[in-house]
């Protein structure tokens, strides 16, 4: 079965530290790939998406990941963090064979100013 | 646009006691979906429905039911809650498999 493995559970920084959350999947074929954040009792909104072309995506509020197809990882980045950014990410896959979203467990990230 | 709405915003059951999550989009998605969410364990999908009339299984279907009557609605059924029901439920609805737009929540405590 297909899965979605987010390594870092929970991630420190301080403010305008460079920042790398890590999401590798498990399936060989065609992908569409997604990040979504949750800020403190919220709802989940869309961060950035891959479905094709360019693998390096930018997405709101100046994170970008980079789509590795040999790696089967698909990495969150933002080179300086701000206070503003604590929230708990989520890595998301889509196979071509599915209709569902399959989330990793997420990464929960606190920034200290 | 209104969104995803769900309804209620929190709820406390007893076991054994039914209850519906009520959830809405004015997107005219024909992709809806339920999850639940549990400290550490990110989102499972509960049920989906690809259009009106047609729903299946997620990954944690059992104690749960749906109906899709409408496009804009996809309610989810507990009939008899127990503790490990205790969550906060997303509803979530998408243009065919595109990106998926969530709700509020509805976070419920079975006691």
């Amino acid at each position: 079965a297909q899965s979605v493995s987010q390594h870092n559970h929970h991630v420190i920084l301080s403010e305008a530290a460079s920042l790398e959350l890590g999401c590798n999947y498990s399936y060989g074929g065609t992908v569409n790939l997604f990040w979504y954040v949750q800020y403190p009792g919220q709802h989940l909104q869309l961060l950035l998406k891959y479905f094709s072309g360019d693998p390096l995506v930018k997405g709101i509020k100046g994170f970008e990941a980079e789509f590795i197809k040999s790696k089967f990882s698909f990495n969150l980045r933002k080179p300086s963090v701000q206070w503003s950014d604590t929230a708990e990410y989520f890595c998301a896959v889509k196979t071509y064979d599915t209709d569902k979203l399959i989330f990793g467990t997420g990464t929960r990230l606190q920034v200290f100013p | 646009n209104a969104g995803v709405t769900q309804t209620p915003k929190f709820r406390i059951l007893k076991i054994g006691q039914s209850m519906t999550l009520q959830c809405t989009q004015d997107m005219n998605h024909n992709y809806m979906y339920w999850y639940r969410q549990d400290p550490g364990m990110g989102l499972k999908l509960i049920y989906y429905s690809v259009g009106a009339g047609i729903t299946d299984k997620g990954e944690v279907p059992n104690g749960y039911n749906v109906s899709r009557s409408t496009t804009e609605d996809f309610p989810l059924r507990l009939e008899l809650a127990a503790p490990s029901q205790t969550s906060v439920y997303f509803c979530a609805s998408s243009l065919r498999t595109y990106e998926q737009f969530f709700g509020p929540g509805t976070r419920l405590t079975v006691l």
